[in-house]
């Protein structure tokens, strides 16, 4: 089945600077790539996703890239605020699996002030 | 707008002891899923509902079952709870299988 390993798990940045979130997969017909960002106590919730026909999509501050041919993904935040502190999971589906999400370990990242 | 709503957000319980964990979904999606979130592990999915009247297992279906009510709700049993089934349970929706999933916040679930 599909493995989606994610790194770093902790990331600490300063407010302004940027983040960068990669995400491997193992499974060569993943066609869609989901981002959510967990605050605590509360679900995840989606911020961004990009299927396989597409190399990169924008949405203000966050971006996410799409290499499929080395089978990775990349979530990119821009002038960091301290409000994007959460937890950042990246996920990913294929037919293969009957298109049942499989979720990277997470990032805690931490935008100091 | 509620989305997927849990209930309860807490529970402890006994070794031994059964509880059905409740979720509803109120944006007419076809699609419900139920998850575990333990610390370091990312989500697993336990149990998933593609349409109304259909369940299949997920990657960690031991120890549980599940109900699709109707269209809107989905429920999570644990029939006889074990230590290891202590961690934070998420219900989630989406429209179809590839589409955006919409998450629940969760029921905190302790077994001593």
């Amino acid at each position: 089945g599909e493995n989606v390993e994610q790194h770093p798990s902790t990331l600490s940045v300063q407010e302004g600077d940027s983040a960068v979130i990669k995400c491997t997969y193992s499974d060569s017909a993943s066609n869609y790539f989901p981002w959510y960002k967990q605050e605590l106590g509360k679900g995840p919730q989606l911020i961004i996703d990009i299927r396989s026909n597409v190399g990169e999509k924008k949405d203000q501050r966050i971006a996410v890239t799409l290499n499929k041919t080395a089978k990775h993904f990349s979530l990119h935040i821009t002038e960091t605020q301290p409000e994007d502190s959460a937890v950042y999971f990246c996920a990913a589906s294929s037919h293969n699996a009957g298109n049942m999400l499989t979720f990277g370990g997470g990032t805690r990242l931490m935008v100091k002030p | 707008n509620a989305g997927v709503t849990q209930t309860p957000k807490f529970q402890v319980l006994k070794t031994g002891q059964s509880m059905t964990l409740q979720c509803a979904q109120d944006m007419n999606h076809n699609s419900m899923y139920w998850y575990r979130q333990d610390p370091g592990m990312g989500l697993r999915l336990i149990y998933y509902s593609a349409s109304e009247g259909t369940t299949d297992k997920g990657e960690v279906p031991n120890g549980y079952n599940v109900s699709r009510l109707n269209k809107r709700e989905f429920s999570l049993r644990l029939e006889s709870a074990a230590p290891s089934q202590t961690s934070v349970y998420f219900c989630a929706s989406s429209d179809v299988r590839d589409q955006p999933q919409h998450f629940g916040d969760g029921t905190r679930l302790s077994i001593l």
